[in-house]
């Protein structure tokens, strides 16, 4: 079975700044990865997956991350964050053949002007 | 295209009752997963639907079921409903097979209290 570590619970940041949000997962076989974010009360959006090719993935509003088989590590970055990026983001990754997620703790960014 | 719809949005239940959530996936999308995310155990996988057949369950008791229709909505139903029910249900969809596939898009979800 799969599990995700994500290595920080809390992320405050002022506006402006760069932000990396570390993840690590367990398995050695192949992987699907992504990062989702989560709003108060809502469900989550897709920011950015990794499915093959490339190792240095980009996303959406400015986020990007890089899959590093050896470490098995797909940390996440922004180079510079807003206020709206206040959110809780997760880590999660399958294998090819299964449809099941398994998620991070996940990290909670705060960002402060 | 609409995405993931998923009904009601917020339940008040009593403990003993039972409760049944429903999901309309992203048309055209046949593959329904369910998750229970808590502020204890975070997000956990709860069973996967594919064309009407459950082919994926997480380690919850018997007492979490679903099922899947022909037009792919799924519903699930926790019967017997303790205070640790309480927690926000999502429901995802995916499109294709396999590797092919697409990735998960999440309902708003469904937030259940039970008291």
């Amino acid at each position: 079975a799969q599990s995700v570590t994500q290595l920080d619970s809390q992320v405050p940041v002022f506006e402006e700044a760069p932000v990396e949000l570390r993840c690590n997962y367990s398995s050695s076989v192949s992987v699907y990865l992504f990062w989702y974010v989560q709003y108060p009360n809502q469900g989550l959006q897709l920011l950015l997956k990794y499915l093959s090719g490339s190792t240095l993935v980009k996303g959406i509003n400015g986020f990007e991350a890089e899959f590093n088989k050896s470490q098995t590590s797909f940390h996440l970055r922004k180079p510079s964050v807003h206020i709206s990026d206040t959110a809780e983001y997760f880590c999660a990754v399958s294998d090819w053949d299964d449809y099941k997620l398994s998620f991070g703790a996940g990290t909670t960014v705060t960002v402060r002007a | 295209k609409a995405g993931v719809t998923q009904t009601p949005r917020y339940l008040i239940k009593t403990r003993g009752q039972q409760v049944t959530l429903s999901c309309s996936p992203i048309s055209g999308h046949r593959s329904v997963s369910w998750y229970q995310q808590t502020p204890g155990q975070g997000l956990q996988f709860l069973f996967e639907y594919f064309s009407e057949t459950q082919r994926n369950k997480g380690n919850f008791p018997g007492r979490f079921s679903g099922r899947q229709f022909s037009n792919s909505r799924s519903e699930m139903n926790v019967s017997t409903l303790e205070l640790g029910d309480s927690a926000l249900y999502l429901c995802a969809s995916s499109f294709g097979e396999g590797r092919l596939r697409t990735e998960a898009f999440f309902g708003q979800g469904t937030r259940l209290t039970v008291v």
